[in-house]
């Protein structure tokens, strides 16, 4: 069974650009998060997904990040402005709310903002 | 604030030898205690979770002990192998927040 998938893995952009990370999580789970990880600390959320709503978005920059889950499978997260502090690894998840807690985490979408 | 304290920072290990790797919570109402590893380039991948009706889980060569009344937790890695060389996550939930209040990370060298 395939995990949680992520694109692009890689994206270096220049500042007040535009990027867009996508993702398909693990077939059947209707929870669905993006976390975003700095360099050498642990990931933080910032908005969960219970299939097409958003639940909690409380530490989504909305100013310039937006996120979409449409149809309650992938989904797509948006910088629009970027800025250099917005480097980082943006990862998304994924959980099924009948098997507890556990949250399964993609490989990340790397960004470097310059 | 810091609701999850992790330490230490990095860790050297001989092969054969053990990991342990301490993390500290605050918020009581936490329920549940993941482990996830990261090796370099990756997402971090659960290793193992425990939840606090009980104070051991043992899957394979790693092991949780958690201490409710000291809100502590600890992961142990027996036989530790070069391969285990990675960044080690403590982590920690509350009900079904989905929001996963993560550790500072330890950074493990398992020499061979």
């Amino acid at each position: 069974e395939a995990g949680v998938v992520q694109s692009p893995r890689y994206k270096i952009i220049e500042k007040k650009q535009p990027v867009a990370f996508w993702c398909n999580p693990i077939s059947g789970h209707n929870t669905l998060y993006w976390y975003r990880q700095n360099l050498g600390q642990g990931p933080e959320l910032l908005i969960r997904y219970e299939n097409e709503e958003a639940v909690d978005d409380s530490q989504l920059p909305k100013d310039r990040f937006s996120a979409e889950r449409l149809k309650g499978v992938d989904s797509t997260l948006k910088i629009q402005p970027a800025e250099l502090g917005d480097s980082a690894v943006y990862l998304c998840a994924s959980s099924f709310s009948g098997t507890g807690n556990t949250i399964y985490f993609g490989e990340g979408s790397w960004l470097t903002v310059v | 604030q810091q609701q999850v304290k992790q330490s230490p920072q990095s860790l050297i290990v001989q092969k054969g030898g053990i990991s342990i790797i301490n993390c500290a919570y605050e918020n009581t109402a936490f329920d549940y205690f993941p482990w996830y590893q990261q090796f370099p380039g990756k997402g971090p991948a659960l290793l193992i979770a425990i939840r606090p009706d009980v104070s051991e889980k043992k899957e394979g060569r790693f092991t949780i002990s958690f201490n409710k009344s000291a809100k502590q937790f600890s992961l142990h890695i027996m036989d530790s192998q070069p391969g285990d060389s990675a960044t080690y996550f403590c982590a920690a939930l509350r009900g079904n927040t989905g929001k996963l209040i993560f550790g500072q990370g330890t950074t493990l060298q398992v020499k061979p």
